[in-house]
């Protein structure tokens, strides 16, 4: 039973490019959430989305920062014109239910920006 | 707003003895879930525990258990003899649920333990 897969594991980017990050969620799994881990911090969350369908997106900067989970293949989460503020570790979650479902945790991806 | 509070920010421990992590939480709510990540260099995050709110009886999971307070808002995890292994950052977190769905996953900003042999 392969796990939440996050790909890639570390990421650099210059400042101005863009970054894209992978996250296939166990399998059957239908909700996806992204999370952010800065240095010296716990996980902040991002963003929730269903099949197709972005659900909360409250922890979501509003500017360069979208999130898809398209019917067919992984979750993105995509960063415009990245700055420096934006190195952090990336987590990927999903579980097979919105309610009472414990959720598992990708490996992340950790973002560079030089 | 719902808050988690970490007080330790680093802990050590030597193998073999017991330790325990603080934590305190805020919320209004009487519905949630509380749970213990932990964090190993690997950075993957592994659920060590988990308490449902409405359960008087403190969960436990082998060497690992927690004192839950719910009138005072703290959920602290002790780990008994400790292993190496058990070095890792450990972070306390904890969900709403509401009308059938739940929030999202709210965390502390972690405790890093050392186990020391």
């Amino acid at each position: 039973n392969a796990g939440v897969m996050q790909n890639p594991r570390h990421l650099v980017r210059r400042r101005g490019q863009e970054a894209r990050l992978r996250c296939s969620p166990v399998k059957g799994h239908s909700h996806v959430y992204w999370y952010r881990q800065l240095p010296e911090e716990g996980l902040k969350f991002m963003v929730y989305l269903q099949k197709e369908n972005i659900i909360d997106e409250s922890g979501m900067p509003k500017e360069r920062f979208s999130a898809e989970f398209p019917k067919e293949g992984p979750s993105i989460l995509r960063i415009q014109q990245v700055v420096r503020g934006d190195s952090a570790a990336y987590f990927c979650a999903s579980s097979p239910a919105r309610y009472n479902s414990p959720l598992h945790f990708g490996n992340g991806t950790r973002l560079t920006v030089t | 707003a719902q808050t988690v509070t970490q007080s330790q920010p680093e802990m050590s421990v030597q193998e073999a003895e017991t330790v325990t992590l603080s934590c305190t939480y805020d919320t209004s709510e009487n519905n949630y879930y509380l749970f213990w990540y932990k964090q190993p260099p690997s950075r993957q995050m592994i659920l060590v525990i988990r308490q449902e709110a409405y359960k008087q009886q403190n969960a436990t999971e082998n060497r690992f258990s927690v004192n839950f307070q719910k009138a005072a808002k703290s959920f602290s995890l002790k780990i008994s003899d400790s292993q190496l292994g058990d070095t890792a950052m450990y972070f306390c977190a904890f969900i709403l649920y509401y009308g059938g769905s739940q929030g999202n996953l709210i965390f502390g900003k972690g405790t890093k333990l050392s186990v020391k042999p």
